[in-house]
């Protein structure tokens, strides 16, 4: 089946830096890649669709200027969370749309992001 | 916006016993999606279902779509320790197949011994 990966795993930062979170589709093209945020016992909340070379569309309530995403490739898209601080703390989960076939989305296995 | 409510929330039986969670949209759904979040782990689809009254088996698992396109459930007979996990519905908006999900709140299945 088809494989996402996403690095770092897991990452621990200081308030006010600045985390690159990658997400890869290994044996498929991606031509849309979706980050979401789930905190503890929650449902996955959507934060934004990237499409492969154009800017990525965010849902409502969440900062563009924080959550810088890009998708350079059809295999590679980045979320950067800038000027993290401890609210910022959750578990990203990236998600990739096959280019073909019937729109099933391949998740990655997360990261757990702890600003302290 | 969207919605797609889903319960119960949580839901513990013994082993054997079945188990169904069902999920409902405030729209009319193209598809829905099923994925199965084991503790620790990340979302892992497991079916995704199209057309108005489509019923789809896995195994023990038993996935219905209502006529409506707007209800989904899963049914798990005989329940074993190794469905424990959180279970998500997701459904995408009418009209497209390639529009974005939205998940439900998931029901986190515990089995008991």
């Amino acid at each position: 089946g088809a494989v996402v990966s996403q690095h770092p795993s897991w990452v621990i930062c200081k308030s006010g830096t600045s985390v690159k979170i990658e997400c890869r589709s290994l044996d498929f093209q991606a031509t849309t890649m979706f980050w979401y945020r789930q905190f503890p016992k929650q449902s996955l909340m959507l934060m934004a669709t990237s499409n492969e070379g154009s800017k990525a569309t965010y849902e409502q309530g969440v900062e563009k200027d924080k959550f810088l995403i890009n998708h350079a490739s059809l295999t590679l898209s980045t979320l950067t969370v800038t000027s993290a601080h401890p609210e910022d703390s959750s578990f990203y989960i990236c998600s990739a749309r096959d280019a073909v076939g019937f729109y099933e989305q391949y998740f990655g296995p997360g990261t757990r992001l702890t600003v302290t | 916006g969207q919605q797609v409510m889903q319960i119960p929330q949580y839901q513990h039986v013994q082993e054997g016993e079945d188990f169904t969670t069902y999920c409902n949209s405030s729209t009319t759904l193209s598809n829905i999606q099923w994925y199965k979040q084991r503790p620790g782990g990340h979302p892992v689809f497991l079916i995704q279902l199209v057309k108005s009254g489509e019923v789809k088996k896995q195994k023990r698992l038993t996935f219905q779509f209502g006529e409506a396109k707007k209800n989904s459930s899963l049914h798990i007979t005989a329940t074993q320790t190794t469905d424990v996990g959180t279970y998500f519905c997701a459904g995408r908006n009418g009209g497209t197949s390639y529009g974005k999900l939205t998940f439900g709140q998931g029901t986190i299945l515990t089995v008991h011994p």
